[in-house]
């Protein structure tokens, strides 16, 4: 059971380049989410997901685009990268019924230089 | 979303009982109270959830008073891989599990 998968580990863009981050889950959960996580903090919710085809912003939305087109999938793309978007990046899944975990992928470090 | 305020850092040693503690003044009626662990490079992993009073679970315990205005998460016999980020968040039945919203955390060292 892979549970939630990111792609890829790790990156090095150059300011101004863009890049997809990918994220699938295999446990069929409607609700996803994606969040940053800078040194010495705590994580931050970017975008999220209630099921296909319905995205939303979180607390830090700006340079970020989502889309759901399928239960399994919820890429995060960076349309211009910025050295402020260096981070380690964290995509959840969750049941969406109540009393729900949120399941965590390893995460992706990505550095904007 | 109400906002949880928790000790940044905690010490202990092997074999004691940990309780870390968190206010949530403004709780609503519909928000339950969860409890994440992250280990260094890792995501977050759920420990446990309640709405009131206490709930038990095979890693901890989780106390909750009838006015739903602070929790207590309580580790028993700590060991050294319990050192960890333990984040306490408060949200709505109706987004949990999603659009979670973090705090800074407790740092929790261990030590022998």
């Amino acid at each position: 059971n892979a549970g939630v998968t990111q792609t890829p580990k790790f990156q090095v863009l150059k300011t101004g380049q863009s890049m997809t981050l990918q994220c699938a889950q295999d446990m069929n959960h409607e609700y996803m989410s994606w969040y940053r996580q800078d040194p010495g903090m705590g994580l931050r919710l970017i975008h999220y997901s209630v099921g296909a085809g319905i995205t939303d912003q979180g607390e830090v939305p700006n340079g970020y685009n989502v889309s759901r087109s399928t239960t399994e999938d919820f890429p995060l793309r960076l349309l211009s990268a910025a050295p402020s978007q260096t981070s380690v990046y964290f995509c959840a899944s969750a049941s969406g019924r109540i009393n729900t975990e949120a399941f965590f992928g390893q995460g992706t470090r990505l550095t904007v230089v | 979303l109400a906002k949880t305020t928790q000790p940044i850092s905690m010490d202990s040693y092997e074999g004691q009982e940990v309780n870390i503690t968190c206010s949530h003044n403004n709780i609503a009626t519909n928000d339950y109270i969860t409890w994440y662990q992250q280990f260094p490079s890792q995501g977050p992993r759920f420990i446990i959830q309640g709405y009131k009073t206490k709930v038990t679970n095979e890693v901890a315990s989780l106390f909750i008073p009838a006015d739903r205005k602070s929790s207590t998460l309580s580790l028993p016999r700590v060991s050294l891989s319990d050192t960890a980020v333990y984040y306490c968040l408060v949200g709505d039945m109706d987004q949990a599990g999603t659009a979670l919203i973090f705090g800074k955390g407790t740092t929790l060292s261990v030590s022998s």
